[in-house]
């Protein structure tokens, strides 16, 4: 499994964009990159999940450099609902998923 | 569908005791997952099934902890005996692509 390193947290308010990059040196051929949200008292939620480029829903967006040794998670115009702890984690398809510690994201008024 | 179902939500017990966790994946997964989260360690995927069948259980950490999918409809966890450090949340996951569905997890403190 490959390593991934993010910042432990961020802070942000109401209505900013917040990037939260994702270190991912080791990422083999068959990997792709998944972004889990929990909430305090919930289990994680899938967000998004990409290979390369750019990848859109209507939660987020996904960069991926074309060396694909990063990955850039995008929340447009957060709110308050937003603050949560976001993991990266990158893996083929054998369903091993490696939760690191996440970003504590507190989004504030 | 009403997600993954996880039973009991919380459970206290003492040291020596057996506990057994239930899970109740969504209908038409084939993949069951079992993990358990704590301030220390953080989420830690501990066995996964697929089609019923243990696929990987190198994240048990030992012998004390037992999984069992006798269906494709129930999985359960049990630990015996438990021991105050086994005290954490343990969810339930399934999925049938690459999203994994999460329970609401069970909150287990071993006394």
């Amino acid at each position: 499994l490959a390593k991934t390193t993010q910042p432990i947290s961020m802070d942000s308010y109401e209505g900013q964009e917040v990037n939260i990059t994702c270190s991912h040196n080791n990422i083999a051929t068959n990997d792709y990159i998944t972004w889990y949200q929990q909430f305090p008292s919930q289990g994680p939620r899938f967000i998004i999940q990409g290979y390369k480029t750019k990848v859109t829903n209507e939660v987020a967006s996904l960069f991926i450099p074309a060396d694909r040794k990063s990955s850039t998670l995008s929340l447009p115009r957060v709110s308050l609902s937003d603050t949560a702890v976001y993991y990266c984690l990158v893996g083929s398809n054998d369903y091993k998923l490696s939760f690191g510690a996440g970003t504590t994201v507190t989004v504030r008024a | 569908d009403a997600g993954v179902i996880q039973s009991p939500r919380h459970e206290v017990t003492e040291m020596g005791q057996e506990v057994t966790l239930r899970c109740k994946p969504i209908s038409g997964h084939d993949y069951l997952f079992w993990y358990r989260q704590t301030m220390m360690r953080g989420l830690e995927l501990l066995i996964y099934f697929n089609n019923n069948v243990p696929i990987d259980d190198s994240g048990m950490p030992e012998d004390r902890f037992s999984a069992k999918m006798p269906n494709a409809s129930f999985s359960t966890l049990k630990i015996q005996p438990s021991e105050p450090r086994d005290s954490a949340v343990y969810f339930c996951a399934s999925s049938l692509l690459d999203e994994q569905f999460f329970g609401p997890g069970t909150r287990l403190t071993v006394l």
